[in-house]
């Protein structure tokens, strides 16, 4: 899972609760991407930042917040306008250069609402 | 838009035996296109990715991927499965013409039998 840490690997919730999760990279990339998956679906994105500062709605970015204050830290808000929050997170970065395409995935946050 | 297609939910294939899983796209440029593999409760491990050059590709673990423009198709392939090789595959791409978003396939479970 590369120099990406999520935390917490479980979490659990409350309806009507918001919740944050985290996600560090040391890999010096410049770009971070949260992804949602569930069963069938593969990967949606839910929001990507290129640079600090700035970012991007994804395609499932309604009931989700963000925030790029740091090169290193791309926490993900669930908040309570997120209909159907239960699903496994992934934290994404990568380099922006065309020869460095690759991204590398934290081991992911699995977020249950109970 | 651009897309991807993983037309298998599933690919068994007994170990030793070669194994295909297979991945077509759509994109408007000339495409970025990457495989990935996930095991359970686990983050995306990069595997392999086409930007240029050699249509077949090689990547980690033995996999390789044929870029096939006219048939838009990026199949990963693997001359001998092992059993170890039992996991959820992404095929993703990514329009390097478009902004810095990847798209990924829904993913095919490959379950190889001892």
């Amino acid at each position: 899972d590369g120099g990406i840490t999520q935390s917490p690997k479980y979490l659990f919730r409350k309806e009507g609760q918001n919740v944050t999760l985290s996600c560090e990279q040391n890999l010096n990339h410049d770009a971070m991407y949260w992804y949602r998956q569930d069963p069938g679906q593969g990967l949606r994105l839910i929001y990507y930042s290129q640079i600090v500062n700035d970012f991007q709605k994804g395609d499932i970015a309604e009931g989700y917040s963000v925030s790029r204050e740091k090169k290193e830290s791309f926490p993900l808000t669930v908040t309570s306008a997120q209909k159907n929050p239960t699903a496994f997170y992934l934290c994404a970065s990568r380099v922006l250069a065309a020869s460095t395409d690759t991204q590398y995935f934290g081991p992911g946050t699995r977020l249950t609402v109970l | 838009a651009q897309s991807v297609a993983q037309p298998e939910d599933q690919v068994n294939v007994a170990e030793g035996n070669p194994l295909t899983v297979k991945c077509t796209y759509s994109v408007s440029g000339n495409p970025y296109l990457f495989w990935y593999v996930q095991y359970p409760n686990r983050g995306l491990q990069f595997l392999l990715k086409y930007i240029t050059g050699d249509n077949l590709v090689k990547g980690s673990y033995g996999f390789e991927a044929e870029f096939n423009k006219s048939q838009t198709s990026f199949h990963l392939k693997k001359p001998s499965a092992l059993v170890s090789d039992s996991a959820l595959y992404f095929c993703a791409v990514r329009d390097p013409g478009g902004y810095q978003k990847v798209t990924f396939g829904t993913g095919t479970k490959l379950q190889v039998i001892p």
